[in-house]
């Protein structure tokens, strides 16, 4: 089974903090996504990459950046928090595939920013 | 450009009821749709899936089919469970691309 993983579920930081959250996928994956999630919002787009120190922007990727220096490893990091980013946030992989590109996602990430 | 349109939740049902979840897309290829699920608490995982017109993808009791003439995707359950109860998402990706658009997500409460 793959298995994503992300290393904290509940997080609070302060306003102004630098916040690192990290994704480690198993499966050899070569792509990983940084999602945001708000309710009557869904599911929005922050960062990808395709490949090790590969990223691209999605949708909203504004007070935000990411890191991959690792295949298996995509870190999401917040340089400086605000309360508008209080969300919670998932990380997917997947693998190109017969044309269907399923993302398999970790449990997420609930972030307060007070 | 390519969106996903879901019914405004939330669904409330008793247990064994029908159930329909309303999906439908606009894209400027010929997408691959999906429905995910998520559980309380839990991230999303992959319901079913369907990769070209008139498919039908099934997963647990649930269905969707792939209508192309209507644009649509909607996902249904013939006698839904307590446990069923979890916010359901419908997705789309376009062949040559690894994003997936995702609907906002409608949310199904079900009791006993």
């Amino acid at each position: 089974d793959v298995k994503v993983t992300q290393s904290s579920r509940y997080l609070v930081k302060r306003t102004g903090e630098k916040v690192f959250l990290e994704c480690v996928q198993d499966m050899d994956h070569e792509n990983m996504f940084w999602y945001r999630q708000d309710p009557g919002l869904g599911l929005r787009l922050i960062y990808f990459s395709y490949d090790v120190k590969m990223k691209e922007k999605g949708d909203i990727p504004e007070g935000y950046s990411v890191s991959r220096e690792k295949k298996e490893r995509f870190s999401l990091i917040l340089e400086s928090a605000s309360t508008n980013q209080t969300s919670m946030y998932l990380c997917a992989s997947s693998t190109p595939g017969q044309h269907t590109y399923e993302q398999y996602f970790g449990p997420g990430t609930r972030l307060t920013v007070t | 450009g390519n969106s996903v349109t879901q019914m405004e939740g939330p669904v409330t049902l008793s247990e064994e009821a029908f159930l329909t979840i309303n999906c439908t897309y606009t894209a400027t290829g010929y997408p691959s749709l999906f429905w995910y699920v998520q559980y309380p608490g839990e991230g999303l995982q992959l319901l079913l899936k369907a990769t070209k017109a008139d498919d039908k993808g099934s997963n647990k009791g649930f269905e969707a089919t792939y209508r192309k003439e209507t644009t649509s995707f909607h996902l249904e359950k013939g006698s839904v469970q307590v446990s069923d109860s979890a916010v359901y998402f419908c997705a789309l990706t376009l062949t040559g691309f690894q994003k997936l658009v995702f609907g906002t997500g409608t949310r199904l409460l079900v009791s006993p």
